[in-house]
């Protein structure tokens, strides 16, 4: 079964800061990944998805970025963290394109920006 | 656009009672799915169930059941017999078409349950 790991598990940044979220995958190829962001006491909010490697599609204006230089790895970026980008960061994947399926999530990071 | 809506910020209940929590969603779409996710207080989202908009069966699956009425769009979570272990913040969940043909999830607000013991 596939497996999903984020790092780190938790991050505390300064304001004006760059970051870099790593998500990769095991025992899956070809997966759509998805990287989602949960506020304090809020819902999930989908930020990024791939299908592949290279194609990424945005959800929300943001000074985020992502990128997926391989098939297994899904990266979330900024080059200046602002406060509002606090947050629980997911990873999520599911296997099939072309119809819907489910999506399982990895563990999470934890991102405070100070 | 799509939305999901979690009416119940927070329930407490105690040990072995039964709850219920309530999830109603709006679409345009004629086909979809809809989900429910728990989240425990180590973060981890972990997949429960998943429905096809055209199976409006009711499921079962031990101490949980489901109640999808696309009648009045609604895919309601009961826990019978709740247990300390259920406490954790649920969510709900409807799915869309992406660009790609991929699936996109919109997900409610959450609802904080917990089992008093």
């Amino acid at each position: 079964s596939q497996t999903i790991h984020q790092w780190p598990a938790t991050l505390v940044q300064p304001v004006g800061s760059p970051l870099s979220l790593e998500c990769t995958v095991e025992g899956t190829s070809n997966p759509n990944l998805y990287w989602y962001r949960q506020a304090a006491g809020r819902g999930l909010q989908l930020l990024f998805y791939s299908v592949g490697i290279g194609q990424i599609s945005s959800e929300v204006p943001q000074n985020l970025s992502a990128s997926r230089p391989q098939d297994r790895q899904f990266i979330l970026s900024s080059k200046k963290l602002l406060l509002s980008d606090s947050g629980f960061y997911l990873c999520a994947l599911d296997l099939t394109s072309g119809y819907t399926d489910t999506q399982y999530f990895g563990p999470g990071t934890r991102l405070t920006v100070l | 656009a799509q939305k999901v809506t979690q009416a119940q910020t927070e329930i407490s209940v105690v040990e072995k009672e039964d709850v219920t929590l309530d999830c109603v969603y709006e679409t345009r779409d004629t086909t979809y799915y809809l989900f429910w996710y728990k989240q425990p207080p180590s973060g981890e989202l972990v997949f429960l169930i998943r429905r096809n908009s055209f199976d409006e069966q009711n499921e079962i699956s031990g101490r949980y059941s489901w109640n999808f009425q696309k009648s009045t769009s609604s895919f309601n979570f009961t826990i019978t017999a709740s247990q300390v272990v259920d406490s954790a913040v649920y969510f709900c969940a409807l799915s869309e078409v992406g660009n790609f043909g991929n699936e996109k999830l919109t997900f409610g607000t959450g609802t904080r349950l917990t089992i008093i013991p």
